[in-house]
C-alpha cells in the first residue's frame, strides 16, 4: 500500500497567520492516465470529512481560496493563506492512483 | 445538493456480521462511484472499497474476504457488509460519493458508529 506521510501532526496556529501542511507519499502519485489523484480533506471536531482539494490544486465547490494546494510526484502542500477560528480540525491528503487509497494520518490546526 | 442519509445497527457482538446502508438524496446512485471508509475512535481514515455503476467492486486487500458492497438501484442505495467482526473493527463508518473524474470523494454520510463488544 502506499503510504502518507504528514508533516507536522500539529500546527498550532495564530488567527489570521499562514498554516502549511506538507504530505509525502511512497511512490508518486502520477496515474498512467497522467493524471495525479491527490486529494484534501478537512475533518472539523464532530463532523465527517469535507473535501477540500482535489487532484493537487483544484479547489472543491464553496471551499474559500485561503485553501491552496500544491506539488507534483510524491511531494505536496496544503496552504492556509490566513487561518480562521473556522479551520480548526484535522486535515488528511489522501490519493487515489493506487488500489488501495490510503490517507494521511492527519495534521491537527489548533488556534494558539 | 447531494446528501448521503446512513444507517444500520450499532452494536454488534463479535462473529457477527455489520450491515450499514446509505441512501442517495439529489442525485442518481447509478451516476456515481460509491465509497464506504471507517475510522477507527480517534484515529485516522482507511478506505474499505468501492462500487462502479456497472456494479463492479474494488475493495481494500485487507477486508477484502470479509466484505462486500452492494447497490439496489429501485431504492437510490447502497450498502456495506462486513462478516466476522471483531473488536478490532469498532469504528465509525462513512459512506461517500465519489467523482468519477477526479477521483476525489466530494460528498459524505454523517458516519454511523459501530461498536463490537461481547
Amino acid at each position: 500500500d502506499i503510504v502518507m506521510t504528514q508533516t507536522p501532526l500539529s500546527s498550532p496556529v495564530t488567527l489570521g497567520q499562514p498554516a502549511s501542511i506538507s504530505c509525502n507519499s511512497s511512490q508518486s502519485l502520477v496515474h498512467r492516465d497522467g493524471n495525479t489523484y491527490l486529494s484534501w480533506l478537512q475533518q472539523r471536531p464532530g463532523q465527517p470529512p469535507r473535501l477540500l482539494i482535489y487532484k493537487i490544486s483544484n479547489r472543491f465547490s464553496g471551499v474559500p481560496d485561503r485553501f491552496s494546494g500544491s506539488g507534483a510526484g510524491s511531494d505536496f502542500t496544503l496552504k492556509i493563506s490566513r487561518v480562521e477560528a473556522e479551520d480548526v480540525g484535522v486535515y488528511y491528503c489522501t490519493q487515489a492512483t493506487h488500489n488501495p487509497w490510503t490517507f494521511g494520518q492527519g495534521t491537527k490546526v489548533e488556534i494558539k | 445538493q447531494v446528501q448521503l442519509q446512513q444507517w444500520g445497527a450499532g452494536l454488534l457482538k463479535p462473529s457477527e456480521t455489520l450491515s450499514l446502508t446509505c441512501g442517495v438524496y439529489g442525485g442518481s446512485v447509478r451516476d456515481y462511484y460509491w465509497s464506504w471508509i471507517r475510522q477507527h475512535p480517534g484515529k485516522g481514515l482507511e478506505w474499505i472499497g468501492e462500487i462502479k455503476p456497472t456494479g463492479n467492486t474494488d475493495y481494500n486487500p485487507s477486508l477484502k474476504s470479509r466484505v462486500t458492497i452492494s447497490v439496489d438501484t429501485s431504492k437510490n442505495q447502497f450498502s456495506l457488509e462486513l462478516t466476522s467482526v471483531t473488536a478490532a473493527d469498532t469504528a465509525v463508518y462513512y459512506c461517500a460519493r465519489e467523482e468519477a473524474t477526479s477521483w476525489s470523494l466530494d460528498y459524505w454520510g454523517q458516519g454511523s458508529l459501530v461498536t463490537v463488544s461481547s
